[in-house]
């Protein structure tokens, strides 16, 4: 049964726009919640977080959204770069251990 | 600063082999662990340490070993390779202190095994 789920397995944005991607959780017990971005051949790097008891948290062009009645999530790119062409997985934190959804794959087209 | 590493990069098993992956990290981090990436599924938890001595079960540890004698290395070992074991294998490692917003949590390159 997975706990975090990320049901688009891709998304294709034109340069410029808006990428969002989204995120489902089961557990209320997460206390954090964050977004990796992955490249082929390299480990995933950490890109932004939230905490439980926020609702938004924003660097420069990302920016997460937690809401968390509905247990979902989102991060929006804003404006989307071909370099943001990655797979993006959605992670949620019970300590130091992360349950990580299936992952998107973000293609941006210049 | 190398961060964490993982050797060997690429690795072919046949059936049955034992193999041990390497991880080292040099952040002074308590907290580290295996993961492991297949298609359609994610990255999921092996084992974990949260410091030389101790360790225990992820998510899907059967078939695997570790053991975390020092607080830089953490290897994983493969007692009797299986084709269901090819996969991605990704250590990482985390600062435990206080302050910790999950955002301190650090990947190495992966390692590629193929058990044929």
């Amino acid at each position: 049964d997975q706990q975090v789920k990320q049901n688009s397995p891709s998304l294709s944005v034109q340069e410029g726009r808006i990428s969002i991607l989204n995120c489902d959780y089961t557990n209320s017990m997460f206390d954090y919640f964050l977004w990796y971005k992955k490249y082929p051949a390299e480990g995933p790097t950490f890109l932004i977080s939230i905490s439980s008891i926020k609702d938004k948290n924003e660097d420069g062009r990302f920016t997460v959204f937690l809401n968390k009645s509905a247990k979902h999530l989102s991060l929006h790119i804003v404006p989307s770069q071909p370099g943001d062409s990655a797979v993006y997985f959605c992670a949620a934190s019970a300590g130091h251990k992360l349950v990580f959804g299936a992952g998107t794959i973000l293609r941006v087209k210049s | 600063n190398a961060g964490v590493t993982q050797t060997p990069k690429f690795q072919v098993l046949k059936t049955g082999q034992s193999m041990t992956l390497q991880c080292a990290q040099d952040m002074n981090h308590e907290y580290m662990s295996w993961y492991r990436q297949d298609p359609g599924m994610g990255l999921r938890l092996i084992h974990y340490s949260v410091g030389a001595g101790i360790t225990d079960q992820g998510e899907v540890p059967n078939g695997y070993n570790v053991s975390r004698s020092t607080t830089e290395d953490f290897p994983l070992r493969l007692l009797s390779a299986a084709p269901s074991q090819t996969s991605v294998y990704f250590c990482a490692s985390s600062y435990s202190g206080e302050g910790y917003s999950g955002n301190t949590i650090y990947f190495g390159e992966g390692s590629w095994l193929t058990v044929v």
